[in-house]
């Protein structure tokens, strides 16, 4: 499985935008970048995912670089409740999803 | 939104006995997973299941767990003889008809072995 490096924690400043990077550089050509979050115990939220290009949903932004190796979620506008833990995943085939330690995001009034 | 639903939402069992946790995917989807999490640890991949077989399973869920699907809608995870370990959240998953999409998790069933 390919793996992927996050910063363990990062505060952002509420109405500001949040910038999450994630290295991936072992990513094959055929798998997807995944993004989820986690708010306490509750399950994993989907939030976007991408393959090579840009994407944009109505929580998030992806942009991936293009060697692939790396990604970063941005979320525009960031509010207190989006404060979570957010994972980085390069998925198998089969669909098995490795999730990492992620990144604590804090979102400060 | 369609969302996959969990139930119970929390079990506690007597260490030896054996736990079925149920899951409804969301209806159009045809890939299905089981995670868990043990308290302040990560998510950890258990099994996928797909046109009724077993995909992929990795290396905790051994001869002690299984999995079915039992009518067009559910979807169980069953531990036969529950051991103090085994006590974790279980999240169930699923997605669409194409496994490259993304995974959609239930809230999870908090599992307490006494």
């Amino acid at each position: 499985d390919a793996k992927t490096t996050q910063p363990t924690s990062m505060d952002c400043a509420e109405g500001r935008a949040a910038n999450l990077p994630c290295n991936h550089s072992t990513i094959s050509g055929n798998e997807y970048v995944y993004w989820y979050r986690q708010i306490h115990s509750q399950g994993p939220q989907y939030i976007i995912h991408g393959l090579k290009n840009n994407e944009t949903n109505e929580m998030a932004s992806l942009i991936i670089t293009e060697d692939r190796k790396s990604s970063t979620l941005i979320l525009p506008h960031a509010t207190l409740r989006d404060t979570a833990v957010y994972y980085c995943i390069v998925r198998t085939n089969a669909g098995k999803s490795t999730f990492g330690d992620g990144t604590t995001l804090t979102v400060k009034p | 939104e369609p969302e996959v639903t969990q139930t119970p939402s929390h079990q506690v069992t007597q260490m030896g006995q054996e736990v079925i946790l149920r899951c409804v995917p969301i209806s159009n989807h045809l890939y299905f997973y089981w995670y868990r999490q043990i308290l302040g640890q990560k998510v950890e991949f258990l099994v996928s299941f797909y046109n009724n077989e077993i995909s992929e399973k990795s290396e905790i869920f051994d001869d002690q767990f299984s999995v079915e699907r039992p009518d067009g809608s559910n979807f169980t995870l069953k531990i036969r003889s529950t051991k103090l370990e085994d006590s974790a959240m279980y999240f169930c998953a699923s997605s669409g008809r194409n496994s490259n999409q993304p995974q959609h998790f239930g809230d999870g069933t908090r599992l307490s072995i006494l």
